[in-house]
């Protein structure tokens, strides 16, 4: 399996706080992202990093925020909960190359109160 | 902008039987890789087989195999000898070829392998 964690696993936080996700990869990608799942639906692009300082929005309009300080660290922030963010979050890497797969963390599922 | 469609929510099968996972898509490129991702229950999302669109031959990985019918856009996963750790939701996903590093996912078929 890949190298990719995310933290946590599950959360389940109240209206209003702030919160982070952490994902970590530890195979030296330049590439990361974070996708969005509602259950049983498609990924959508929220944001992607090419590399060090570099971060991109996706296809799908989002509220949270992302930083690149470090080639393996790609945190995602959500500066105040709402419940239309309750969904999953899934962070992914991958190499240089065009074609190079996507490595998948296994997910944050996010409930929001 | 690109679209993937995968037309089948649900699918089932029986252990040992053959399958196959339908996916079109919708792109005015011509250069572009298509891809298909599993995702088990409460575990990673892992690819099972990727297509370059200017390839014609079908790519293979043991018991996988695509049929990319590139005119059609069609990129349809054929699994043989299905096994229970099958079971997972499949997606099958786009990347136009160049600088930005992004798939296009279609909204996913749940597969079910039956003992």
């Amino acid at each position: 399996e890949a190298d990719i964690y995310q933290t946590p696993r599950y959360l389940v936080i109240g209206t209003g706080k702030k919160i982070t996700l952490e994902c970590s990869q530890t195979m030296g990608h330049d590439k990361m992202y974070w996708y969005q799942q509602d259950p049983g639906m498609e990924l959508h692009l929220i944001h992607y990093s090419y590399g060090v300082n570099s971060t991109e929005k996706g296809d799908l309009s989002s509220e949270s925020t992302v930083s690149r300080i470090r080639t393996e660290h790609f945190p995602l922030t959500l500066e105040s909960a709402r419940p239309s963010h309750t969904s999953q979050y899934l962070c992914a890497s991958s190499e240089w190359g065009g074609d190079s797969p996507l490595h998948f963390g296994n997910g944050t599922r996010l409930t929001v109160t | 902008a690109q679209t993937v469609t995968q037309s089948q929510p649900e699918m089932s099968v029986q252990e040992a039987e053959t399958v196959t996972l339908s996916c079109t898509y919708d792109t005015s490129e011509s250069n572009y890789y298509l891809f298909w991702y599993k995702q088990p229950p409460s575990r990673q999302m892992i690819l099972v087989i990727r297509q370059e669109a200017y390839k014609q031959q079908n790519a293979t990985e043991n018991r996988f195999s695509v049929n990319f019918q590139k005119a059609a856009k069609s990129f349809s996963l054929k699994i043989s000898d299905s096994q229970l750790g099958d079971t997972a939701m499949y997606f099958c996903a786009f990347m136009k070829h160049g600088a930005l590093p992004k798939l296009t996912f279609g909204q996913g078929t749940i597969l079910t392998v039956h003992p």
